[in-house]
């Protein structure tokens, strides 16, 4: 059964703490890992695609990578702008247009 | 540039009630999507639309109807509200076929009492 787990639920940090998001997955045929962020009443905002175990990509603070089990979000020097929910996706073979999300890591960054 | 609309933005039922959840996009999108979002549990999909005329069940399609009025519009409703569908539910929408990178609305909380 495809499935999708984040850890931790909930991370907080100083200002400035670098820290890292995981994201596990089992699928039948990756056709793509997402992330995204949420901020509090609103809807999912895209941050990454990752295809192929081995592939990074970046944006700001935030990295994210990919190996066959498992995706990491790490952020580096985080702001409290950077507290959202963190939620993860893959898409797998089975389905062109389900995707299976994970429960999200709360990330409070503390001025 | 509204990206997905969502309407009403909150809504409380009594058991048995029925109501639309309204959702339109502007960015020419083919692709619709009804999510629902529960505390500790990921996003699961109710009804998608890969394309205008046509609407597909997703995870838990129990409860729902959609309809896709047309290319921007994306319809969901609930006949006969229960207390399991106290949810936030959110519609996405994505450019081409599969469900790469949604674009998603504000959201609407539904409590059904």
């Amino acid at each position: 059964e495809d499935q999708v787990t984040q850890s931790p639920e909930a991370l907080r940090l100083q200002e400035g703490e670098s820290s890292s998001l995981n994201c596990s997955y089992t699928v039948s045929g990756l056709r793509g890992l997402f992330w995204y962020r949420q901020d509090p009443g609103k809807g999912p905002e895209f941050l990454f695609t990752l295809y192929s175990a081995g592939e990074e990509k970046e944006k700001e603070r935030l990295k994210a990578t990919l190996t066959k089990k498992e995706s990491f979000l790490h952020i580096t020097a985080p702001k409290p702008e950077d507290s959202a929910t963190y939620l993860c996706a893959v898409r797998s073979g089975d389905s062109n247009y389900q995707l299976i999300w994970g429960a999200g890591t709360k990330l409070i960054i503390k001025p | 540039n509204a990206g997905v609309t969502q309407t009403p933005k909150f809504q409380v039922l009594k058991t048995g009630q029925s109501m639309t959840l309204q959702c339109a996009q502007d960015m020419n999108h083919n692709s619709m999507y009804w999510y629902r979002q529960d505390p500790g549990m990921g996003l699961r999909l109710i009804y998608y639309s890969a394309s205008e005329g046509t609407t597909d069940k997703g995870e838990v399609p129990n409860g729902y109807n959609v309809s896709r009025l047309n290319k921007r519009e994306f319809s969901l409703r609930l006949e006969s509200a229960a207390p399991s569908q106290t949810s936030v539910y959110f519609c996405a929408s994505t450019q081409g076929s599969g469900a790469n990178v949604l674009t998603f609305g504000a959201g609407s909380r539904l409590t059904v009492l």
